[in-house]
């Protein structure tokens, strides 16, 4: 099955800077890979994906890069604020036996934005 | 919200009682999953829905059951409840069988003692 490997753990960055988190994956044949936001005490949240027929995505301050060949895909937060800090979640996909989607999860990267 | 609602949010119980968590949608997805959370670990699937009476394991099933008799609704039983599966219980579902994300409830925080 699928194995996702998640980088770093915690990061701690200034207000205004950028945030980047890097992810792997093992299963070349995975071609969804969202990016899901916790709070504390709440449920994750998606806020951006990417399809294996796309190199980058951007929605506002947040982009993801995926590539392909080096099975990596990666969240960049830029112009970081406080209410950025939360836990961030990788995935990537499998298809299941009867149909929909099976997300393997990576083990969370805690993001702290200091002001 | 994508309409899902967890019951009970929270729950005590004892080692070796069953319990049983339930999630309940109201927009008429075919896909539902349970997930378990844990520190260090992610989010890790127990099982997962397919369709009425359709159902499959996940990557940490033992433990568990499921069932689900209507659309709406989709149980997680523990048959004998351990205290390793103390843990942060999420449903979730999918509005299609294609690259579409996952849509969690708000989680039950389950304790066993």
């Amino acid at each position: 099955g699928e194995n996702v490997e998640q980088h770093p753990s915690t990061l701690s960055v200034q207000e205004g800077d950028s945030a980047v988190i890097k992810c792997t994956y093992s299963d070349s044949a995975s071609n969804y890979f969202p990016w899901y936001k916790q709070e504390l005490g709440k449920r994750p949240q998606l806020i951006i994906d990417i399809r294996s027929n796309v190199g980058e995505k951007k929605d506002q301050r947040i982009a993801v890069t995926l590539n392909k060949t080096a099975k990596h895909f990666s969240l960049h937060i830029t112009e970081t604020q406080p209410e950025d800090s939360a836990v961030y979640f990788c995935a990537a996909k499998e298809i299941l036996t009867g149909g929909g989607n099976k997300l393997t999860f990576g083990t969370g990267t805690q993001l702290k934005v200091e002001l | 919200d994508a309409g899902i609602t967890q019951s009970p949010r929270h729950k005590v119980t004892e080692t070796g009682t069953p319990v049983t968590l339930r999630c309940h949608q109201t927009e008429n997805h075919r896909y539902m999953y349970w997930y378990r959370q844990d520190p260090g670990h992610g989010l890790r699937l127990i099982h997962y829905s397919y369709g009425v009476k359709d159902t499959d394991k996940g990557e940490v099933s033992d433990g568990y059951s499921v069932s689900r008799s209507k659309t709406e609704d989709f149980l997680l039983t523990l048959e004998s409840a351990t205290s390793s599966q103390t843990s942060v219980y999420f449903c979730a579902i999918s509005t299609t069988g294609g690259n579409s994300p996952l849509h969690f409830g708000n989680g039950t925080r389950l304790t066993v003692t």
